[in-house]
């Protein structure tokens, strides 16, 4: 069976900061990995995916996250936080087979200006 | 602007009512899928459709009824909801295959009276 577990429901940080959202998965076979952002109102945007190759992803917005297997952690980062970067982010697994995605609970993400 | 277009945005609906939710893609994707979500949840799939076949029905109740006509358009079918059926409904698309990323509407605001 496959899952992803979020770390922090909601997370806080000041706006020029470092934003680090956490993502676990489990997985018994290799993984799809993907980050979504969900602004109000609207539907969920892709912002990076991992399916093979380079384990450091590069999304829009400046955000990246890195595939590492050893931890079975996609962790999402950005340098500097923006205010419009505020939002609900949403980590996602998809494996062989599957022909559906699983999502976490989701992080909210507040910019203290 | 999402490539996947959603109609209406908003619906308000008397549990005696009959409606429609409209779902459509023109990024040639044969994987096409319906989720509702409440707020601060993370999507929940409802029905996927694989090259215009019902693929995964996740148990949900017979009030809601999905059709999809051809490849690009897909529709859900409301009748006699509760008001607990008050949600965001989502349409997303995808290649059908398991590393690509699901492509999302903006979703139909729906309330229950």
């Amino acid at each position: 069976a496959q899952s992803v577990t979020q770390l922090g429901s909601h997370v806080s940080v000041s706006e020029g900061a470092l934003v680090l959202l956490r993502c676990n998965y489990s997985s018994s076979v290799p993984p799809y990995l993907f980050w979504y952002v969900q602004y109000p109102n609207q539907g969920l945007q892709l912002l990076l995916k991992y399916t093979t190759g380079a384990t450091l992803v590069k999304g829009i917005n400046g955000f990246e996250a890195e595939f590492k297997k050893s931890e079975t952690s996609f962790h999402l980062t950005k340098p500097s936080a923006h205010m419009s970067d505020a939002a609900e982010y949403f980590c996602a697994v998809s494996v062989t087979g599957a022909n559906n995605l699983f999502f976490g609970t989701g992080t909210r993400l507040t910019v203290i200006p | 602007d999402t490539e996947v277009t959603q109609t209406p945005k908003h619906l308000v609906m008397g549990m005696t009512n009959k409606k429609s939710l409209k779902c459509e893609q023109h990024m040639g994707h044969r994987a096409m899928y319906w989720y509702k979500q409440k707020a601060k949840k993370p999507p929940e799939l409802m029905f996927v459709y694989s090259y215009e076949k019902l693929s995964i029905n996740e148990s949900v109740p017979s009030r809601f009824s999905p059709e999809c006509p051809n490849s690009s358009l897909l529709n859900l079918h409301l009748h006699a909801l509760q008001p607990e059926d008050s949600a965001l409904y989502l349409c997303a698309s995808r290649l059908a295959q398991d590393n690509s990323p699901l492509h999302f509407g903006n979703g139909t605001r729906l309330t229950v009276t």
